[in-house]
């Protein structure tokens, strides 16, 4: 079993839309959870890091379910510039690797 | 601050060909790592530095070899490229430790084709 899973997608939302997508988790002891943005042929760039609590950044919400193990990541409002692919990143405590899912991609069109 | 760069962007090799990745970082982080990224999988760790004068190896290290020659800089060496190590090539760093809570921040890519 893959220690992060995530739908690859892809989720075709037309602008102004919200698109959810969760990703789930193997390991019981992780510890730091983060969402990622990879452009096309570009490098991963952190979009946001996920609390216990769920957080929000603008259009974009997180949140974190401990005991199903799994995290969301919700985009409102969706833009054409949110076309990407996701990443789903886990980190365990005192492991020296974080944990990459292989992505979904969202695609907004006009 | 140039953060995190990485050359070459695109390399061609043949098979049996040695080459070296370069990576450096301005950022004074601690910890840096070579990831590969292949079609429809998650980022895999090749190597990585928890801190200057120190290597070990990540998920998969056969075929490469590392040095972080300072704080700043790390190299991925590939001794005898096989096309299996056509990939992404994605150099990262950490301001801390590789246990720390924070996450990494990665350098643009090479992109490597072995034939």
């Amino acid at each position: 079993r893959k220690e992060v899973e995530q739908d690859p997608g892809p989720f075709n939302v037309p602008e102004g839309a919200t698109v959810a997508f969760n990703c789930t988790y193997s390991n019981s002891a992780s510890q730091s959870f983060f969402w990622y943005r990879q452009d096309c042929r570009k490098e991963p760039k952190l979009l946001m890091s996920v609390y216990s609590s769920g957080n929000e950044d603008g259009r974009f919400t997180a949140q974190l379910n401990r005991a199903s193990q799994y995290i969301s990541l919700l985009i409102r409002d969706s833009k054409l510039s949110d076309s990407a692919t996701y990443l789903c990143v886990v980190k365990t405590v005192n492991d020296y690797k974080l944990s990459f899912g292989a992505g979904t991609t969202v695609t907004v069109r006009a | 601050n140039a953060g995190v760069t990485q050359t070459p962007k695109f390399q061609v090799l043949k098979t049996g060909q040695s080459m070296t990745l370069q990576c450096a970082q301005d950022m004074n982080h601690n910890s840096m790592y070579w990831y590969r990224q292949d079609p429809g999988m998650g980022l895999r760790l090749i190597y990585y530095s928890a801190s200057e004068g120190t290597t070990d190896k990540g998920e998969v290290p056969n075929g490469y070899n590392v040095s972080r020659l300072n704080k700043r800089e790390f190299s991925l060496r590939l001794e005898s490229a096989a096309p299996s190590q056509t990939s992404v090539y994605f150099c990262a760093s950490n301001p801390r430790g590789p246990t720390s809570k924070e996450t990494q921040y990665f350098g643009p890519g090479t992109r490597l084709l072995v034939l």
